[in-house]
């Protein structure tokens, strides 16, 4: 799977859209991106992924430039409930059963969401 | 839907004694994972299950690690003879079935403090 860069800390004032880089310029063309989030002594949550186009749910927007080199995980009105770690992971589809797609975290971008 | 869950969820013990931890994940969900994470490091993979098959361990998985499904359903790790250095969060995960967009689903993790 692709390697991932993403700066280790980042702050946002609450009510502000927090955008999150992350760069994979080594990503395949059938890798997903992944974005997760722990929140202090929480198992990770996952947010949203996307393979080429961009993806939105209720939690967040991913935007994924063309040439799939980075992409960008927007929360669009911060909350301080979204203080937390995100991780960014780059994961090739699962091929058959026996296979496990195991995710490989960095360090992720600590986030934190301030008054 | 109740999700993955896993127990305890903190776990304090004296080095040399043998442990055992479960993971109970979402109903259904075929594919089940253990993760562990240390502090200030994001979860790395330890081993993964095919129903009741385990199919992937890491090198990380020493001979004193030792996990089971024995129905498929709920998983224990268990590890023996534990030492300072297996201090860490235990975390669960789990899939409904292998497909190009697996998404894992993480329990909140059982915290080791092994003194």
């Amino acid at each position: 799977d692709a390697k991932t860069t993403q700066p280790p800390s980042m702050d946002c004032a609450e009510g502000r859209a927090a955008n999150l880089p992350c760069n994979h310029s080594t990503i395949s063309g059938n890798e997903y991106v992944y974005w997760y989030r722990q929140i202090h002594s929480q198992g990770p949550q996952y947010i949203i992924h996307g393979l080429k186009n961009n993806e939105t749910n209720e939690m967040a927007s991913l935007i994924i430039t063309e040439d799939r080199k980075s992409s960008t995980l927007i929360l669009p009105h911060a909350t301080l409930r979204d203080t937390a770690v995100y991780y960014c992971i780059v994961r090739a589809p699962t091929i058959n059963t026996g296979t496990a797609s195991k995710l490989t975290f960095g360090t992720g971008t600590r986030l934190q969401v301030t008054l | 839907d109740t999700g993955v869950s896993q127990d305890p969820r903190h776990k304090i013990t004296k080095r040399g004694q043998n442990v055992t931890f479960r993971c109970d994940p979402i109903s259904e969900h075929n594919r089940l994972y253990w993760y562990r994470q240390t502090l200030g490091q994001g979860p790395e993979f330890l081993t993964y299950f095919q129903n009741e098959a385990q199919l992937e361990k890491s090198r990380l998985l020493s001979d004193r690690f030792s996990a089971e499904r024995p129905k498929g359903s709920f998983s224990t790790l268990e590890i023996q003879r534990t030492e300072q250095g297996d201090s860490a969060m235990y975390l669960c995960a789990s899939t409904l079935r292998a497909s190009a967009q697996e998404t894992q689903y993480f329990g909140p993790g059982t915290r080791l403090l092994v003194l």
